[in-house]
């Protein structure tokens, strides 16, 4: 079946710090990926997505490459800011039908 | 401007009463989700609509119905409320204009307590 694996949080950084935030999956086909922003007491925000083998979503500052050889789908900003504090949450969209499949989801801290 | 709202946003109930969340998109979306929240768990699927009078279990359905007798809402209750049910939920929607490629919106969550 399909599967979202995401790195284990929480992860806690300095301001303008260097994020990477793993993210691979496991699925029949060609699915498209996502990934979701959840900030504090909300609902979730599309951050980025791709929807084919070496598509690169970027939003924010914000980058991901869709990678089918490693099936991964990495999350990275080259300097983040406090507001970047959220939890982040990769996911996949079957080829077939509109259903998505989310990762445990990692909370990101950021400090002045 | 479109949007995906909630009701409640917050609920407090006892163990074994019937509860219904109310979902309301004014996307015009074909597509309607209801989701769970729970540490360590991400979210879950649990019903799902692509259209009017259609509806899908999810993986944890258990316990839950949904209805959707028009485009707009997709109303979730849960038949006898558990304390096994406490959680954030949430409700999406979707266009199915490209399938396999089309963004989920979501709401803001209703957080139920069951006591």
């Amino acid at each position: 079946g399909n599967s979202v694996t995401q790195m284990e949080g929480p992860v806690t950084l300095s301001e303008e710090a260097f994020l990477t935030i793993n993210c691979t999956y496991t699925a029949t086909g060609y699915p498209s990926l996502f990934w979701y922003v959840q900030y504090p007491g909300e609902g979730l925000q599309l951050l980025l997505k791709a929807t084919k083998a070496d598509d690169k979503g970027s939003n924010k500052g914000f980058e991901a490459t869709y990678r089918k050889e490693t099936t991964s789908f990495h999350l990275e900003k080259g300097s983040v800011q406090v507001s970047d504090s959220a939890v982040y949450f990769c996911a996949l969209l079957r080829t077939s039908g509109s259903r998505l499949t989310f990762g445990e989801g990692t909370q990101l801290t950021v400090n002045p | 401007d479109a949007e995906i709202t909630q009701s409640p946003r917050h609920k407090i109930t006892e163990t074994g009463r019937q509860v219904t969340l109310a979902c309301h998109q004014t996307w015009n979306h074909n597509n309607m989700f209801w989701y769970r929240q729970d540490l360590g768990h991400g979210l879950r699927l649990i019903h799902y609509s692509y259209g009017v009078q259609d509806t899908n279990k999810g993986e944890v359905s258990d316990g839950y119905s949904v209805s959707r007798s028009n485009t707009e809402d997709l109303p979730l209750t849960l038949e006898s409320a558990a304390s096994s049910q406490t959680s954030v939920y949430f409700c999406a929607s979707s266009e199915s204009a490209v399938v396999g490629t089309d963004t989920q919106y979501f709401g803001p969550g209703t957080r139920l307590t069951v006591l």
